[in-house]
């Protein structure tokens, strides 16, 4: 199985704080890697898709990056509603597998 | 709107096989994959596997031969039965609908199932 590691469980920001999480595969994804963000009792939401296209509705202050092994989501200007959890997942090869989660918290 | 709605029991006991429904609305199961995904206390998210379009199905090797998900086309639900079941399987179960070359777009509000004596 392909890991997918996600090097910070959690860190604090501020308000208005550009955020950058980072996912790492243990090998070469070819760039099918997905960013889910999940709100406590919500299920996960799709983000971003193939590492930098957002989906219908997300708001652009999201973008995606990366290539190969390593994979980055940025948030500029952080909102009150994007604290949540984020989880990379990786869809080149099965069983498709997610990173441990990173949980932004407002400091 | 593309909606799933898990259902089943909220407690299984040791053991026994835990059974659980995907209902969809707004697209028919004959097209696309359709999911379960499972997450630990503690956060971790498990891909458990799919039904396809045609019924073919896709299972993680982790759970072996414990896992079978079908289907029942008249009624646009999915099914998910895990056999053998111990307190390690105690998560959340979402059921999800994936699309090609993307992630999972849509996804049930999650049924939390303890394994419990």
């Amino acid at each position: 199985d392909i890991q997918m590691t996600q090097s910070s469980s959690s860190f604090s920001v501020s308000l208005g704080d550009r955020v950058t999480i980072t996912c790492k595969a243990s090998e070469d994804i070819y760039n099918r890697l997905a960013w889910y963000q999940q709100k406590p009792g919500n299920a996960p939401r799709l983000l971003i898709s193939g590492v930098t296209s957002l989906e219908t509705g997300v708001p652009s202050r999201f973008s995606g990056s990366g290539s190969g092994k390593d994979y980055t989501l940025s948030i500029t200007s952080l909102q009150t509603e994007d604290v949540a959890t984020y989880y990379c997942q990786q869809y080149w090869s099965t069983p498709w597998t997610f990173g441990g989660g990173t949980k932004l918290e407002i400091k | 709107e593309v909606q799933l709605q898990e259902s089943g029991p909220s407690l299984v006991k040791p053991s026994q096989t835990l059974s659980l429904t995907c209902s969809v609305t707004g697209d028919s199961i004959t097209s696309g994959y359709w999911n379960w995904i499972r997450k630990f206390p503690g956060n971790k998210l498990e891909y458990m596997g799919y039904i396809s379009y045609s019924g073919s199905t896709y299972y993680n090797p982790s759970l072996k031969s414990r896992i079978s998900i079908t289907r029942d086309t008249s009624k646009n639900q999915y099914y998910l039965q895990l056999n053998s079941v111990t307190t390690e399987d105690t998560a959340t179960y979402y059921c999800a609908r994936s699309l090609h070359g993307r992630g999972f777009a849509y996804w049930g509000q999650g049924t939390l199932v303890t394994v419990s004596a």
